[in-house]
């Protein structure tokens, strides 16, 4: 069983589309996080929740609006998306202060 | 501010080298350090990690990293690499709800 799943795995898509991503972990874990990973590999926290709130928001442009429904699923809707939004997003969780386990990753590439 | 330093970008050994892997961090509360390894085209994986007690930690194949509090260092070590070490290695510290990332290491070993 996959701990942290997030789907798609790969995502093309216009300018100015609306497109989302799913994650969901397997873990029991209570806090869960959106991270992006740009073109040189850096990684930087996007969005953290913990028990479906949302604790962190990291100056991400609202067109990016995360959504918990429950402890075990983050999701991540963006909206009019740019050219500049092409990355990896990673979607992560972890209990306490362990340590995250993340998922696969969505490669995203906006045309 | 929270910051992780990594100051070597790119290392390229050969097979049965050493390597060390400098990590600097900056963060005034309960230090909760991880070193985590991303293969060409996967996601993050946890290698080690450093709580408390003994500053040497062993982690996963054959990779050990140790805490030196006064030099705010937690440095990666292998005695001995492998073709397949090849790979982005990334240094963290535990935030307030979130991991906060050094720029990651680029290894690239030749066999």
């Amino acid at each position: 069983d996959t701990a942290v799943s997030q789907t798609p795995k790969y995502l093309v898509t216009q300018m100015g589309n609306d497109k989302s991503i799913k994650c969901e972990q397997n873990l029991g874990h209570d806090t869960m996080y959106w991270y992006k990973q740009d073109s040189k590999k850096f990684l930087k926290i996007m969005f953290s929740y913990n028990n479906k709130e949302l604790i962190i928001n990291e100056t991400v442009p609202n067109r990016f609006s995360p959504k918990s429904p429950d402890k075990a699923h983050l999701n991540l809707h963006i909206n009019s998306l740019e050219l500049g939004d092409s990355a990896v997003y990673f979607c992560a969780s972890s209990q306490h202060v362990a340590e995250a386990f993340f998922g696969q990753g969505t490669r995203l590439t906006v045309v | 501010a929270q910051s992780v330093s990594q100051h070597n970008h790119h290392v390229i050994l050969s097979e049965a080298a050493s390597l060390e892997l400098g990590c600097n961090y900056s963060y005034g509360g309960t230090v909760n350090l991880f070193w985590y390894v991303q293969y060409p085209g996967q996601h993050l994986q946890l290698l080690l990690k450093y709580f408390s007690g003994d500053p040497l930690v062993k982690g996963i194949k054959g990779f050990e990293a140790e805490f030196i509090k006064s030099k705010f260092s937690f440095n990666l070590r292998k005695p001995s690499v492998q073709w397949s070490d090849t790979a982005e290695y990334f240094c963290a510290v535990r935030g307030t709800y979130k991991y906060i990332f050094g720029t990651g290491t680029r290894l690239k070993v030749l066999a």
